[in-house]
């Protein structure tokens, strides 16, 4: 198929790690996002991992790319209760027509993060 | 110091009324966005441009139209609003071949 999947709902406890996955369709993306988005907010890029990499880390967060399985996955260390919120991956593809670059979501993972 | 504006926020229509969405930006980027996210979806790219140059996405239906006037204001116009256009309507702009997108807060479309 050519959607970006992700599972709707994490749960955690305050203080663990939080593993939000995500596969994806295109095996010449070139880069991979998370972006997260707050009620009431639009969406933030919180890191991206170009395709020749396999893991990329940023403070708390940690992106694990598997090109093979065409499988993305961000962990959150620590996560603490303003973490909550839902966290998107996107790939970016080329067009159809092959002009351009764009960015194609998943539906987004629901982060919930309780004491 | 919000960068990417929407306005409004919630906008109520009437089925069939058409409807204008605005968005603009300070970061004077030459690429702009528009995504259509409904309930619990993936966001979906609309159309976007690249300075003048108007890009759509083959599966945006025609009732969808654009403008941009200027570097800094983009606007979406849908011709007759059906219920199914119901949906969250976010803007983002980006800048040349950099990876970041920049988005707005979205305006909430409710079609009656």
């Amino acid at each position: 198929g050519e959607d970006v999947e992700q599972s709707l709902f994490l749960s955690v406890r305050e203080g663990d790690s939080s593993v939000i996955n995500c596969t994806y369709t295109d095996s010449s993306s070139t880069y991979l996002y998370w972006y997260k988005q707050e009620p009431g907010a639009g969406l933030q890029l919180l890191t991206y991992i170009f395709s020749n990499m396999d893991m990329k880390q940023d403070q708390r967060l940690t992106v694990l790319l598997n090109k093979k399985d065409k499988h993305l996955s961000l962990r959150i260390a620590d996560t603490q209760t303003g973490d909550s919120a839902i966290y998107f991956c996107a790939e970016r593809r080329r067009s159809r027509s092959g002009g351009y670059n764009k960015l194609i979501f998943g539906a987004g993972t629901r982060l919930a993060v309780h004491p | 110091d919000a960068m990417v504006i929407q306005n409004p926020r919630y906008q109520v229509t009437q089925f069939g009324k058409p409807v204008t969405l605005s968005c603009s930006q300070t970061l004077n980027h030459n690429v702009m966005y528009w995504y259509q996210q409904k309930s619990s979806q993936a966001p979906k790219l609309l159309f976007h441009y690249y300075d003048k140059d108007f890009n759509n996405e083959a599966d945006t239906p025609d009732n969808f139209q654009s403008r941009r006037p200027n570097t800094s204001f983009c606007f979406l116009d849908i011709r007759s609003p059906g219920l199914g256009d119901a949906a969250m309507y976010l803007c983002a702009t980006r800048q040349g071949v950099q990876e970041k997108l920049f988005f707005g807060s979205g305006t909430q479309l409710s079609v009656l």
